[in-house]
């Protein structure tokens, strides 16, 4: 059965330091999503592309986030500089189009101390 | 801007007594509704899409239902192994933004 994947499972990084997660959505899938979770809430969209475009970034701190999905396939998603309000759960999800069900990976726990 | 609003956060039932868990939303025309199960430390696990008020979707022990301002996730007789955070979420016309609830957790106590 088809998965999104990501890596790493977790992440433990000092503050102010660099870290950055990756993404594989399922093969033919359009549409990607990141979404950053903090415990006991619901999940929150940081950026949705639609192939390689960006089509929404509006919730994304632009200071210390990015994203790219070259070539339209797999995504990375960097923090520079980490904060300790990062910690969260970082998960992607894709979906064949913008219009259909996405499917999530198992997430990346980022802890920053 | 959407809103997605789950209740209650937290539910106990006894294994085999049935209850539903609450989505309201408001959008900006609604393109579809979905239903999540997320287990603690995964991924959300997709159980339902709703297109349409009135439209119904049955898997084992769950039943989701669609009107046009909320939608209802039905747990008949449900087991320990139900026990899981259930995520509403919505998708608009206008920026194909999917928005999600809070979330309601269901713990099933044998």
């Amino acid at each position: 059965e088809a998965e999104v994947a990501q890596s790493p499972r977790y992440k433990i990084t000092e503050k102010s330091q660099a870290v950055a997660f990756w993404c594989d959505p399922i093969s033919g899938h359009a549409t990607l999503y990141w979404y950053r979770q903090i415990l006991g809430q619901g999940p929150e969209l940081l950026v949705q592309f639609q192939d390689e475009s960006v089509v929404d970034d509006s919730q994304l701190p632009k200071d210390r986030f990015s994203a790219e999905r070259l070539k339209g396939v797999d995504s990375t998603l960097k923090i520079q500089p980490a904060e300790l309000g990062d910690s969260a759960m970082y998960l992607c999800a894709s979906s064949f189009t913008e219009n259909t069900e996405a499917f999530f990976g198992q997430g990346t726990r980022l802890t920053v101390v | 801007e959407d809103q997605v609003t789950q209740s209650p956060e937290a539910l106990r039932l006894q294994e085999g007594e049935s209850s539903s868990l609450n989505c309201s939303y408001t959008v900006s025309g609604l393109r579809g509704l979905f239903w999540y199960r997320q287990d603690p430390g995964k991924g959300p696990e997709f159980l339902f899409t709703l297109y349409s008020a009135g439209e119904e979707k049955e898997k084992e022990r769950l039943k989701a239902t669609l009107t046009k301002k909320e939608s209802f996730l039905h747990i008949t007789a449900p087991k320990p192994e139900d026990s899981a955070t259930y995520l509403c979420a919505v998708l608009n016309n206008a920026g194909n933004m999917l928005t999600f609830g809070g979330g309601t957790r269901l713990m099933v106590k044998p």
